[in-house]
């Protein structure tokens, strides 16, 4: 059974089309993380949101944006996507309490900027 | 600072050899946590194993093994009697106690051929 579930697998945006992509879980985890992956490189981290807490990394471009209506969703805008923002996306949770850190994973969705 | 190095870049080996994925870490903490992930070529990344700090001992989970040495600061992954299905990209991390984040390495690319 799909814990992290992210919609769609694959999209196709047009160069500054904003884009919606789109996480839910099954967990009831406190935490939830976006990744921007590029090819051949480590996932890193946009933002997370501890339970309605957004902590954003000081690098994350201001193009990137996230809302997390409620405890199961959590989705990723990207107002004016450029070509350099196609990548995969991963979606992330972890239930936040100390000594249980583990990050479970979605599948990703890849996104393709034409 | 928190750094996790992942030497190798890309492996390559023949089906039904043994194989050590190396990974070193740098952390001030002494409460953190360890972990490796797998990712397929699908792009999911799929939690292996995660070790605390004050625990050193080795683990054994079918062919694979991890090895955590606290004196050299390494957490090395080792697949016994490897597999085509092992093909994959390995991705060491490292999160600081108390932390929700995760750092990662730079990842092993691991290509086993029939």
């Amino acid at each position: 059974d799909a814990m992290v579930i992210q919609n769609p697998r694959y999209q196709v945006t047009q160069f500054g089309k904003p884009v919606t992509l789109s996480c839910s879980q099954t967990l009831n985890h406190n935490v939830m993380y976006w990744y921007q992956q590029k090819s051949s490189q480590a996932p890193k981290l946009l933002f997370h949101y501890y339970d309605k807490d957004f902590n954003n990394e000081a690098d994350t471009p201001d193009n990137f944006q996230s809302r997390r209506p409620n405890t199961s969703f959590c989705f990723l805008d990207i107002r004016s996507p450029g070509l350099g923002d196609a990548a995969m996306y991963l979606c992330a949770t972890s239930t936040g309490r100390r000594n249980q850190e583990t990050q479970y994973f979605g599948p990703g969705t890849r996104l393709l900027v034409l | 600072a928190q750094k996790v190095t992942q030497a190798q870049t890309e492996i390559s080996v023949v089906e039904k050899e043994d194989v050590t994925l190396d990974c070193v870490y740098e952390t001030r903490d002494t409460t953190y946590y360890l972990f490796w992930y797998k990712q397929p070529p699908s792009g999911e990344l799929v939690f292996l194993i995660r070790r605390n700090s004050f625990d050193e001992q080795n683990e054994i989970s079918g062919r694979y093994s991890w090895n955590f040495q606290k004196s050299t600061s390494s957490f090395n992954f080792t697949i016994t009697a490897s597999q085509v299905v092992d093909s994959a990209v390995y991705f060491c991390a490292l999160s600081e106690g108390g932390s929700e984040k995760l750092v990662f390495g730079k990842g092993t690319k691991l290509t086993v051929n029939p």
